[in-house]
């Protein structure tokens, strides 16, 4: 299957600082990556799907302007989380749609805000 | 709105003991049906995709099923490295062809 590399695994950060994940589709091209944010024995939410070259759709109670999603290229997507409060602590991860529609998930990032 | 509900929440195995997990759906127009499996800490990794009804996929030990209706994930004469939690997902046709998923079936098989 497709390969879909997220950086960094696991991220501590300050309360009120930013924080930036990156998300790269290694051996295909994604048009459309979505990231998922996923709580303790909860299913996966749909956060944002980014299109590349154009704006991120946010799902509803999504703060855009807290998390900024860009898609530069055909192969990296970034979601930043701006401001970072505890609540905003959570496992993060992001997804790359392959040629069927399947879709390939990266490692996933633990975000802990202190 | 789309829903996938997967039972049972979580399952206790013996190695050897055969069983089944079962993803329950509604969609409006499925365009696909996915399985993952999720270790903890990790990102879900990808099993099968199944498209229509009566359609079947194989892979070791696992069997995928789909119904109009549902779909089962068969396990066969599990190990314990097959210990994780199972998640199912459906893909709609309408808009941006959305991924709803289930809570998943956690999985633990006792050697």
């Amino acid at each position: 299957g497709a390969v879909v590399s997220q950086h960094p695994s696991w991220v501590i950060c300050k309360s009120g600082t930013s924080v930036k994940i990156e998300c790269r589709s290694l051996d295909f091209q994604a048009t459309t990556m979505f990231w998922y944010r996923q709580f303790p024995k909860q299913s996966l939410m749909l956060m944002a799907t980014s299109n590349e070259g154009s704006k991120a759709t946010y799902e509803q109670g999504v703060e855009k302007d807290k998390f900024l999603i860009n898609h530069a290229s055909l192969t990296l997507s970034t979601l930043t989380v701006t401001s970072a409060h505890p609540e905003d602590s959570s496992f993060y991860i992001c997804s790359a749609r392959g040629g069927l529609g399947e879709a390939f998930f990266g490692q996933g990032t633990r975000l802990t805000v202190v | 709105e789309d829903q996938v509900t997967q039972s049972p929440e979580a399952l206790r195995l013996q190695e050897g003991e055969s069983s089944s997990l079962n993803c329950s759906y509604t969609v409006s127009g499925l365009r696909g049906l996915f399985w993952y499996r999720q270790d903890p800490g990790k990102g879900p990794e990808f099993l099968f995709t199944l498209y229509s009804a009566g359609e079947e996929k194989e892979k070791e030990r696992l069997k995928a099923t789909l119904t109009k209706k549902e779909s089962f994930l068969h396990i066969t004469a599990p190990k314990p490295e097959d210990s994780a939690t199972y998640l199912c997902a459906v893909q709609a046709w309408t808009g941006y062809q959305k991924v709803t998923f289930g809570i998943g079936t956690k999985l633990q098989v006792i050697p």
